[in-house]
């Protein structure tokens, strides 16, 4: 159980465009999904927590109007990443937060590489 | 500010041997304490999962202590084998209950044959 897949598993576009990512929890329900970047060799930074139906909030230094967040529903969150820069080129990742054997955790989706050239 | 730090050196240890890494956190008091693993290009996979009023818990061949005095956690994998070569991520939880989590920039494990 506890498992959250992302869609596409790594993306190449060209500077200017939009990229969006999905985050699914497919066997169970998600109130609550957070989304992070990570660049090589560094740690997982918080970009925003996304709340189903409410508007998602954001870390400090996060452009929100860059970084769309949408949670329609308890399975679902998207970020579209806008007028992607090759500076957007990241590891993206998204969990979702779930109780399994009574732990309140995350689980993660196996992430998103992006390239942007 | 928050700071997390775990030894960015990576660790290599012989197969059999016990591998034992360390999380040391400032200007912070989590309510729990989380370890996770990560393979290269994937996302991390919870471990472990420990509260600021417990002092150790075991899962197998891991365990984890934390000493919110000296705000340090250990963790511990015995009779480690080659394939628990990854990086390993601690995280902290605060009491909001958001959910949120601040993470270290994880140790890498190299176990060998």
């Amino acid at each position: 159980g506890a498992v959250v897949s992302q869609h596409p598993s790594w993306v190449i576009c060209k500077s200017g465009t939009s990229v969006k990512i999905e985050c699914r929890s497919l066997d169970f329900q998600a109130t609550t999904m957070f989304w992070y970047r990570q660049f090589p060799k560094q740690s997982l930074m918080l970009m925003a927590t996304s709340n189903e139906g409410s508007k998602a909030t954001y870390e400090q230094g996060v452009e929100k109007d860059k970084f769309l967040i949408n949670h329609a529903s308890l399975t679902l969150s998207t970020l579209t990443v806008t007028s992607a820069h090759p500076e957007d080129s990241s590891f993206y990742i998204c969990s979702a937060s779930g109780r399994l054997g009574g732990e309140e955790t995350q689980y993660f989706g196996p992430g998103t590489r992006l390239l942007v050239l | 500010s928050q700071k997390i730090e775990q030894n960015s050196e990576a660790l290599n240890i012989q197969e059999g041997k016990t591998a034992t890494l360390t999380c040391n956190y400032t200007n912070y008091s989590p309510a729990y304490l989380q370890w996770y693993r990560q393979d290269p290009g994937r996302g991390p996979v919870f471990l472990l999962l420990i509260r600021e009023n417990e002092k150790e818990k075991r899962k197998e061949r891991l365990k984890v202590t934390f000493d919110t005095t000296l705000k340090q956690s250990l963790f511990h994998i015995t009779a480690s084998q080659p394939a628990d070569s990854a990086t390993y991520l601690c995280a902290l939880g605060g009491s909001s209950n958001t959910g949120k989590l601040i993470f270290g920039q994880g140790t890498t494990l190299q176990v060998k044959p």
